[in-house]
């Protein structure tokens, strides 16, 4: 079936790392998203990854992609209490649908 | 460049009433996706439009349904409003139909009382 999963919470202190752990279930994805929701607002895509790569840098974001677990992460460096949001894994189906996870509430402490 | 535009922003509405809620795509973009976020969970695919054909459709009643014009800006309908339907409404823009990035709007937040 279709069903993404997150933890629901982490917290973390200002300047940590922050680790956001995902899993899918379609291993024909194609496209792997990370996005960002703070309170009120809309889904701010943070970056994705292409299936055929391992990993993806971006600043202080890097994705980790283990396609034989299905699985997903996102690595916040120097997390910052501004970091502080709901963030959402998603999966792409055939013909561009999104699968969602129930997202992942990420505190900072200062 | 703007970006994807929802409007409107906010909207309460009666049980039994309908309503229209519009999103302008990036510019360049011709795939318009609607998504419902319940507060508290995900977003969930409602509708996939692309060159103003349906290409996908969600597990929601046929009270909701959508369209695309030419210009790539779409509409969602929903007919005999529930109070299951308070939700924030989410519009994505593509650039392509499959395999591709997808971009958010602030979404309608929409309360049926």
């Amino acid at each position: 079936g279709e069903d993404v999963e997150q933890s629901l919470f982490l917290s973390v202190r200002e300047g940590d790392s922050s680790v956001i752990n995902c899993t899918y279930t379609d291993s024909s994805s194609t496209y792997l998203y990370w996005y960002k929701q703070e309170p009120g607002a809309g889904l701010q895509l943070l970056t994705y990854i292409f299936s055929n790569m391992d990993m993806k840098q971006d600043q202080r974001l890097t994705v980790l992609l283990n396609k034989k677990d299905k699985h997903l992460s996102l690595r916040i460096a120097d997390t910052q209490t501004g970091d502080s949001a709901i963030y959402f894994c998603a999966e792409t189906l055939v013909g561009g649908k999104l699968i969602f996870g129930q997202g992942t509430e990420l505190s900072v402490k200062p | 460049d703007a970006g994807v535009t929802q409007s409107p922003t906010h909207l309460i509405k009666t049980r039994g009433q309908h309503v229209t809620l519009r999103c302008s795509p990036i510019s360049g973009h011709k795939s318009v996706s609607w998504y419902q976020q319940v507060l508290g969970q995900g977003p969930q695919f409602i509708f996939q439009y692309y060159e103003k054909e349906e290409r996908g459709r969600g597990n929601f009643p046929d009270r909701f349904s959508a369209r695309q014009f030419p210009n790539y800006s779409s509409e969602l309908n929903v007919n005999a409003l529930l109070l299951g339907d308070s939700a924030l409404y989410l519009c994505a823009s593509s650039p392509r139909d499959r395999d591709t990035e997808a971009f958010f709007g602030q979404g309608t937040r929409l309360t049926v009382v």
